[in-house]
């Protein structure tokens, strides 16, 4: 059982908006910032957002990212097949002296 | 460009020490990051286990703690991981990660390729 909970998946058609939820707690999203990943298959996971809604130089600007009190968002935009991956949220946690915590994942399949 | 990678046995018996190492080239191990380590079982989501900064100060998971040591040498510009009494729950891709500034971040930024770690006898 993850801290953060996201939905374990989610879908959509090329060119569609997608968004993915990540909620936590007073102790993590709601006194810290998040930060999004995306893990293709295979591969070692990837800094897509940054500092709640920050893109790291190279990440298109279709991804997106926005916080609103323990909640947080991933929006894609112009949904594209390379897309398909499993995304991630994080963020630090303040409790039991401080550690980081992710979510569980959510696999995006692009229909 | 930072680079990390890490190394060191892929079979690791029950009860056993896993032990790796991460090498990092491009930049230096004494800059003002955090460095950490995530694992992932096969199939499964991302945990993060812990994290280290150039001057010995540590951070770990506290469902793990009891049991994981991350230590740095900055001579070899590297830092390591061990992780006591292992049990097949422990089977997992070991990654490396570079972390923000401060100890209290999330965002990393620069990750190894990952190694696989089996428990098994």
């Amino acid at each position: 059982q993850s801290v953060l909970t996201q939905p374990p998946s989610a879908s959509g058609t090329p060119g569609q908006r997608v968004t993915i939820s990540c909620s936590g707690s007073s102790s993590n999203i709601g006194s810290n910032t998040v930060n999004w990943y995306q893990q293709l298959p295979g591969t070692a996971p990837k800094l897509l957002i940054y500092s709640n809604n920050q893109r790291p130089s190279g990440v298109p600007d279709r991804f997106s990212g926005s916080k609103s009190g323990t909640s947080a968002s991933l929006a894609i935009s112009g949904l594209q097949s390379e897309d398909e991956a499993d995304y991630y949220c994080a963020a630090w946690d303040d409790s039991l002296n401080g550690h980081v915590v992710f979510g569980g994942g959510t696999k995006l399949t692009v229909l | 460009q930072v680079q990390l990678q890490e190394s060191g046995p892929g079979l690791v018996k029950p009860s056993g020490t896993l032990s790796l190492t991460c090498a990092v080239s491009g930049g230096s191990i004494s800059s003002s990051n955090w460095w950490s380590w995530v694992r992932q079982p096969p199939g499964k989501g991302l945990e993060w286990i812990g994290e280290i900064y150039h001057s010995g100060s540590t951070n770990y998971n506290p469902s793990l703690k009891s049991r994981v040591t991350i230590s740095v040498d900055k001579s070899k510009n590297q830092f390591s991981l061990k992780l006591s009494s292992v049990t097949a729950a422990d089977t997992a891709v070991y990654y490396c990660a570079r972390d923000g500034e401060g100890g209290d971040t999330s965002d990393f930024d620069y990750w190894g390729q990952g190694t696989l770690v089996t428990v098994s006898s």
